[in-house]
């Protein structure tokens, strides 16, 4: 298995511009979740995805962020419009219903929003 | 879920055993403690978690203190490439619980 696929890896924007990033987890994986990391507030969980469905969705900054998981195999976050404190890499990792648990991290996506 | 508390960070010579210690002292009966590391520009790595019982695997040993408020985790024999950021975390088991990350300890391993 490729592991969890994350594009782009790089995005640079400018501010007001949306930006959308997408993730493609483990086969098989029953829970997606979307993780943001910035040097000062350290790595945050913005929302998480049992079966496609939003179960918490508490980490999200505000409104200009958005979460879809269409079918099991992709998901997309959506930043609109885009704000330089939106700088950071955001992760996607995926995990099995059953087992401990463990969360499986994609390479991340650096945003640069200029 | 229970805090953590981490050094921020240790040093370890390279071949020698790295000993990160985590404080939990307020975990809870159902709690579970899980390990994570995350080597630079790459996103984080599941090592090892436990309830009780000190465990094993092939990347690393967890020691769980008797009254459970503390543990350590053992790097038997540090290369550069362990060289990361380790996170400790408690979360509940039953149903699903999301990971919340500290700032964790990095550990510098050298030569």
């Amino acid at each position: 298995d490729a592991g969890v696929i994350q594009s782009p890896r790089h995005e640079v924007t400018e501010m007001g511009q949306e930006v959308t990033l997408r993730c493609k987890p483990i086969s098989g994986h029953d829970y997606l979740f979307w993780y943001r990391q910035t040097m000062m507030r350290g790595l945050e969980l913005l929302i998480y995805f049992n079966n496609n469905v939003p179960i918490d969705d508490s980490g999200m900054p505000e409104d200009r962020f958005s979460a879809k998981m269409p079918n099991a195999s992709f998901s997309t976050l959506k930043i609109q419009p885009s704000e330089p404190r939106d700088s950071a890499v955001y992760f996607c990792a995926s995990s099995p219903r059953k087992g401990n648990n463990e969360q499986f991290f994609g390479p991340g996506t650096r945003l640069t929003v200029l | 879920d229970a805090k953590t508390t981490q050094p921020p960070s240790m040093d370890c010579a390279e071949g020698r055993a790295a000993n990160l210690p985590c404080n939990h002292s307020t975990i809870s009966g159902n709690e579970y403690v899980y390990w994570y590391r995350q080597i630079h520009s790459q996103g984080p790595q599941y090592i090892i978690h436990g309830l009780k019982n000190n465990e094993t695997n092939e990347m690393a040993s967890l020691i769980i203190t008797e009254d459970r408020k503390s543990s350590t985790l053992i790097l038997p024999h540090a290369t550069l490439r362990d060289t990361a950021v380790y996170y400790c975390i408690v979360r509940a088991s039953g149903g699903y619980n999301k990971l919340i990350f500290g700032a964790g300890t990095r550990l510098a391993v050298h030569p």
